[in-house]
């Protein structure tokens, strides 16, 4: 089956750091990758949508500049928190689509960011 | 209205009991029904997925889609304490994207 690859599993970084978190389908051509934020007992928040070699979509108060999403190839796309502070310690989720009409989405394993 | 609302729960049942969870949707083009299961600090993994009116089985699994009223269901038989996770409903249409229910916290009691 599909499978995504999402690294690292978890991260800790200074304040005022910037930390990437990459995003890979391994088995299938990812035309669109999607971007959630998860806090603790919460759900699924989505933070933005993107497809490969354009500019990602981002939810309504998502600081673009903040969360910097690459879409480079069909099978990768990163997301950089910069400049991180204590409140953007989540956990953050990729996924994966290779495209309607008989689409899932395939999730990433997640990554453990906290910004000391 | 969202267009995917889904009760969080928590919900706690004795084991092998049957489990009905549940979420209803509000866009009446929405083709494509799923559920995933999310362990605790783990990403989502796609359970069940149906196409349109009808039931799927899977196992101990059940996934009911009624367009008619909108409503999705996903049913466990026999549930196991395996089973405790969060339980997330999606649902969209032949263009954009999933929309996902806020997940209902399931816990099975041995």
């Amino acid at each position: 089956g599909a499978v995504v690859s999402q690294h690292p599993s978890w991260v800790i970084c200074k304040s005022g750091t910037s930390v990437k978190i990459e995003c890979r389908s391994l088995d299938f051509q990812a035309t669109t990758m999607f971007w959630y934020r998860q806090f603790p007992k919460q759900s699924l928040m989505l933070m933005a949508t993107s497809n490969e070699g354009s500019k990602a979509t981002y939810e309504q108060g998502v600081e673009k500049d903040k969360f910097l999403i690459n879409h480079a190839s069909l099978t990768l796309s990163t997301l950089t928190v910069t400049s991180a502070h204590p409140e953007d310690s989540s956990f953050y989720i990729c996924s994966a689509s290779s495209g309607p009409p008989n689409y899932g989405y395939t999730f990433g394993s997640g990554t453990r960011l906290t910004v000391v | 209205q969202k267009e995917v609302e889904q009760d969080p729960g928590p919900l706690s049942v004795p084991e092998g009991a049957i489990v009905s969870l549940n979420c209803t949707y509000s866009n009446s083009a929405f083709q494509y029904f799923m559920w995933y299961r999310q362990y605790s600090r783990k990403g989502p993994e796609l359970l069940m997925y149906t196409y349109s009116s009808g039931n799927k089985e899977d196992g101990r699994f059940t996934a009911q889609v009624d367009k008619s009223s909108k409503y999705i269901s996903l049913f466990i038989r026999d549930s196991q304490p395996s089973d405790s996770a969060t339980y997330l409903c999606a649902s969209g249409g032949s263009q954009g994207n999933l929309i996902f229910g806020k997940g209902t916290k399931l816990s099975v009691k041995p």
